[in-house]
C-alpha cells in the first residue's frame, strides 16, 4: 500500500546532541511537511517542501533544519535539541496545496534527556 | 487572525449514543475544512472534508459534518458511537493556494462500554 513511513518510531537523544528523523513516501506526492505536536496541542507546521522548494515557517527555530534529497525522502535535523523540543514529530504529504488531503505518517516520538 | 477553535477538550459518551464535536474557525479567505482523527500513538487520518457545494458532508466510519457559514462552524457528528471511535479528533482549515493547514487543539473522545 502507498503510504508515509517515519523512522524511528521512538527516538531518545541527549540535550544538545544532534538528531535526525526520517520520512519516506510511496505516494509520489509533490509536497512534504514536518509538523511538531506537543501533548494536548495542535500540530504545528515547521516547514514544507514543494518538490525541492523549501519553505520555512516564520516562527520555526533555526535549530530545526530539513533536507529533501529526492521526491521520496525528507529528513528533519535538530541541531542542538533542548528539553522543549521533546514532542511527536509528524511527517505528512499532499499532492498539492490547500484543498488537498494530508497523508500522515505514524510519527516519531522524540525524548530529550 | 486565522484560527480554529475546538471548545471541548474532552468528551465522554456511552457506546451507542450520538456524538457532536464542535469546531469554529476564523479565516479571511474561503475556507476548506477538514476533520482528522488520531488514534493513540498514530498519525492523523482524514475523516472528511468540505470545499464547496452541499453543506452536509459524509465521511468515513459513519461520520458526517455540517458547514454553517453564518456561524463559522463545522461540527462533526455521528449518530451512534462505537468503542473503536475513542481517539482524538482535530478540525483543520486551509484555503486555495496555501500549504498551511491550521489545526485546532483537538477533542479527546472517550467511549464508555
Amino acid at each position: 500500500d502507498a503510504m508515509v513511513i517515519q523512522n524511528p518510531r521512538y527516538q531518545v537523544t541527549q540535550f544538545g546532541k544532534p538528531v535526525t528523523l526520517s520520512c519516506s513516501q510511496t505516494l509520489n506526492h509533490n509536497v512534504m511537511y514536518w509538523y511538531q505536536q506537543k501533548s494536548s496541542q495542535a500540530p504545528k507546521l515547521l516547514f514544507h517542501y514543494y518538490d525541492k522548494d523549501f519553505n520555512n515557517e516564520a516562527d520555526t527555530p533555526d535549530n530545526f533544519q530539513s533536507r529533501r534529497p529526492n521526491t521520496s525522502f525528507c529528513f528533519l535535523d535538530i541541531r542542538s535539541p533542548g528539553l522543549g523540543d521533546a514532542a511527536m514529530y509528524l511527517c505528512a504529504t499532499s499532492r498539492d496545496a490547500g484543498a488537498e488531503k494530508l497523508f500522515f505518517g505514524s510519527g516519531t516520538q522524540l525524548s530529550v534527556l | 487572525a486565522q484560527s480554529v477553535t475546538q471548545p471541548d477538550i474532552h468528551i465522554t459518551v456511552s457506546e451507542g449514543a450520538s456524538l457532536e464535536l464542535r469546531c469554529n474557525y476564523s479565516y479571511g479567505a474561503t475556507p476548506y475544512l477538514f476533520w482528522y482523527v488520531q488514534s493513540p500513538g498514530q498519525g492523523l487520518q482524514l475523516l472528511l472534508k468540505y470545499f464547496s457545494g452541499d453543506t452536509l458532508v459524509q465521511g468515513i466510519k459513519g461520520f458526517e459534518a455540517e458547514f454553517k457559514r453564518s456561524q463559522s462552524s463545522f461540527n462533526l457528528r455521528k449518530p451512534s458511537v462505537h468503542w473503536s471511535d475513542a481517539a482524538e479528533y482535530f478540525c483543520a482549515v486551509s484555503t486555495s493556494g496555501t500549504y498551511k493547514y491550521i489545526f485546532g487543539t483537538g477533542t479527546r473522545l472517550k467511549v464508555l462500554a
